[in-house]
């Protein structure tokens, strides 16, 4: 069966800082891969999605950056936080054939910056 | 400008009741999908509806989707504590990653 982890799963931070949260998956091949930051008890924002190794779509501008060196490890990552990337972070996968596909998630990263 | 809106936002009520939550959008949706989301959770898939008009039904869940294909529903009856949680659409518009709605976050009172 499949399976998603993400690390870790709280974060607090100090404005300044860098970034590095880690999300691998297991049991499937070529998945899409998805970062999605949820502000308290609201919807999810896409941020960056991946089809593929070193293919990367940014759907916000931010200083937020996504890598994803092998087909089921995705990384986010920022040189320096800033107060305004406080938030849950969640990590996706789904498959990478067909349309429709549900997305399974992992458990999130709560990120709190100082 | 939210591309899926979801109401109410919010919805407390005593365990028994029924309640119906909405999700609407001025766009076509090549599917809708439901999640269920707990604290400190991700989101979870409940259901997904793909053609105009389709109703299913999980349990005590029946989700509904638009004959136009910009809208959903989702009615559960005799609400018990246990469905608590975060309720998220999201749909598909033809690009490979979903878009989600802004969430209605259900309280259920034993």
């Amino acid at each position: 069966s499949q399976t998603i982890h993400q690390w870790p799963a709280t974060l607090v931070q100090p404005v300044g800082s860098p970034l590095s949260l880690e999300c691998t998956v297991e049991g499937t091949s070529n998945p899409n891969l998805y970062w999605y930051r949820q502000a308290a008890g609201r919807g999810l924002q896409l941020l960056f999605y991946s089809i593929g190794i070193d293919q990367i779509s940014s759907e916000v501008p931010q200083n937020l950056s996504a890598s994803r060196p092998q087909d089921r490890q995705f990384i986010l990552s920022s040189k320096k936080l800033l107060l305004s990337d406080s938030g849950f972070y969640l990590c996706a996968w789904s498959v990478h054939l067909g349309n429709n596909q549900p997305q399974h998630f992992g458990d999130g990263t709560r990120l709190s910056i100082l | 400008t939210q591309l899926l809106e979801q109401s109410p936002q919010f919805l407390s009520i005593q365990e028994g009741e029924n309640l119906t939550v909405y999700c609407n959008s001025s766009s076509v949706f090549s599917s809708l999908q439901w999640y269920r989301q707990e604290p400190g959770e991700g989101p979870v898939l409940l259901v997904t509806v793909v053609t105009g008009g389709e109703v299913k039904k999980l349990k005590r869940l029946t989700f509904q989707f638009g004959d136009a294909r910009k809208d959903s529903s989702l009615h559960i009856t005799a609400a018990q504590p246990g469905d608590t949680g975060l309720y998220l659409c999201a749909g598909y518009t033809g690009r490979r990653a979903l878009t989600f709605g802004s969430g209605t976050r259900l309280q259920v009172q034993p």
